[in-house]
């Protein structure tokens, strides 16, 4: 079985400043890692994924991830956020039976 | 595309009554799931289709929780009786599966129980 951490409950964070949310994972079989995104009263939207390859991976909106095994983490960073970032991350991962498991989620909360 | 559908969106019952939740995957996807979501706590997987077959239920409390998935199309998700603590958010999620692995949600149903 695998499981997931997520280091931070709470992050604020001012507007154009620099944001990493820390993930780390155990498992006994090769995994596949995701970063979700809440916004308030909104669903679970996929904002990256490591599935193989490259051990960067970006999102559209300037997040990237890099998965680090010998560390087993999947830290998630943004060099400079916006007011429109303030939601809750969920860090998640899966091995080859389509199942996800979530950590508990962060709350990035920007500010002005 | 349209995206994975829920109903009712907020749903408030007394302990011992019955709920029933309903989900409408994205068309053409072949698995679903049903997720719990408490409070402060990140999503947990209650139940899994592949198509209507059950591919995983193991952390479904059968005792008051039940699910089907007709036609392997749309799904409802019941529970009977309900108790204090399954006041949470019910999320369904779908995914084509084969190597997309990339699951899709809904905007969940909101429950509280008093």
């Amino acid at each position: 079985a695998q499981s997931v951490t997520q280091l931070d409950s709470q992050v604020p964070v001012f507007e154009e400043a620099p944001v990493e949310l820390r993930c780390n994972y155990s498992s006994s079989v090769s995994v596949y890692l995701f970063w979700y995104v809440q916004y308030p009263n909104q669903g679970l939207q996929l904002l990256l994924k490591y599935l193989s390859g490259s051990t960067l991976v970006e999102s559209i909106n300037g997040f990237e991830a890099e998965f680090n095994k010998s560390q087993t983490s999947f830290h998630l960073r943004k060099p400079s956020v916006h007011i429109s970032d303030t939601a809750e991350y969920f860090c998640a991962v899966s091995a080859d039976d389509y199942k996800l498991s979530f950590g508990a989620g962060t709350t990035v909360t920007v500010r002005a | 595309e349209a995206g994975v559908a829920q109903s009712p969106r907020y749903k408030i019952i007394e302990k011992r009554q019955s709920v029933a939740f309903w989900c409408n995957p994205i068309s053409g996807h072949a698995t679903l799931y049903w997720y719990q979501q408490i409070l402060g706590q990140g999503p947990k997987l209650l139940i899994q289709f592949q198509n209507n077959g059950v591919v995983d239920d193991s952390q479904l409390p059968k005792d008051r929780f039940s699910a089907e998935r007709l036609k392997g199309v749309d799904s409802t998700l019941k529970i009977q009786p309900a108790k204090l603590e399954d006041s949470a958010v019910y999320l369904c999620a779908s995914s084509q599966g084969g190597e997309a692995y990339e699951q899709y949600f809904g905007p969940g149903t909101r429950l509280t129980v008093t």
